[in-house]
């Protein structure tokens, strides 16, 4: 089982849906991230999150660390938002390395 | 914000011969670097962690002497992959860890072709 879980894997959505990712994760983190990752193959780190919830434009993310799980909204969506977008963790120990999701393959349609 | 300059971000190389792929961080320093590979519809696969400074610490299964990694100083991390083959096509990237925090700067990528 991988230690990061996101899903779907899958999604498209017409254009001004609200959509909603989501990622369990089952380690000791010390701040949970979302990426994105257009076809070209950049990634950009959407956001940064120990706790709460934190917006930019139409993007939302929130995490619930009793829970161990993280949730990244898009409201409104556009075409432009058609990326793959991914979760990942920092681990509790020194190395800071991430793990990562497999990535949510996100479409939206005109 | 923070960048990180990578470079090429396509190349096309020749079986057997070497290719150099630099990061660059533009506007902070970059005590770590870390190298990822990425195959096709899959997620990102960690090869390596550079320290500004030390030598690299290689992920199991991964080649060191294949994949030279050099982080001379805190803006510049180099991957070499020596000797190329077609397998080692593939899409790599870089990331760096903004010293004293836990953000990181994403890399363009470089999308390595082996022929």
């Amino acid at each position: 089982k991988n230690e990061v879980e996101q899903s779907p894997q899958n999604l498209t959505a017409q254009e001004g849906e609200f959509i909603t990712i989501n990622c369990s994760y089952s380690v000791g983190i010390s701040a949970l991230h979302w990426l994105q990752q257009h076809p070209g193959g950049g990634i950009v780190s959407l956001f940064m999150l120990s706790s709460g919830k934190k917006k930019h434009g139409r993007l939302i993310a929130t995490i619930n660390i009793q829970e161990k799980h993280s949730s990244l909204h898009i409201t409104a969506s556009h075409p432009r938002d058609s990326a793959v977008y991914i979760c990942a963790a920092t681990n509790s120990g020194s190395a800071r390395q991430l793990t990562f999701g497999s990535g949510t393959q996100l479409t939206v349609l005109p | 914000g923070a960048v990180v300059s990578q470079h090429p971000s396509r190349v096309i190389c020749k079986s057997g011969t070497s290719v150099k792929i630099e990061c660059r961080s533009l506007d902070f320093q970059a005590t770590t670097m870390f190298w990822y590979r990425q195959f096709p519809k899959q997620s990102l696969m960690l090869m390596a962690t550079s320290n500004e400074g030390s030598k690299a610490t290689y992920e199991q299964g991964v080649e060191k002497d294949k994949f030279l990694i050099n982080h001379a100083s805190l803006t510049l991390s180099t991957l070499t992959v020596t000797s190329a083959h077609p397998e080692d096509s593939s899409f790599y990237i870089c990331s760096a860890l903004w010293a004293g925090t836990y953000g990181y700067t994403f890399g363009s990528g470089t999308r390595l072709t082996v022929v």
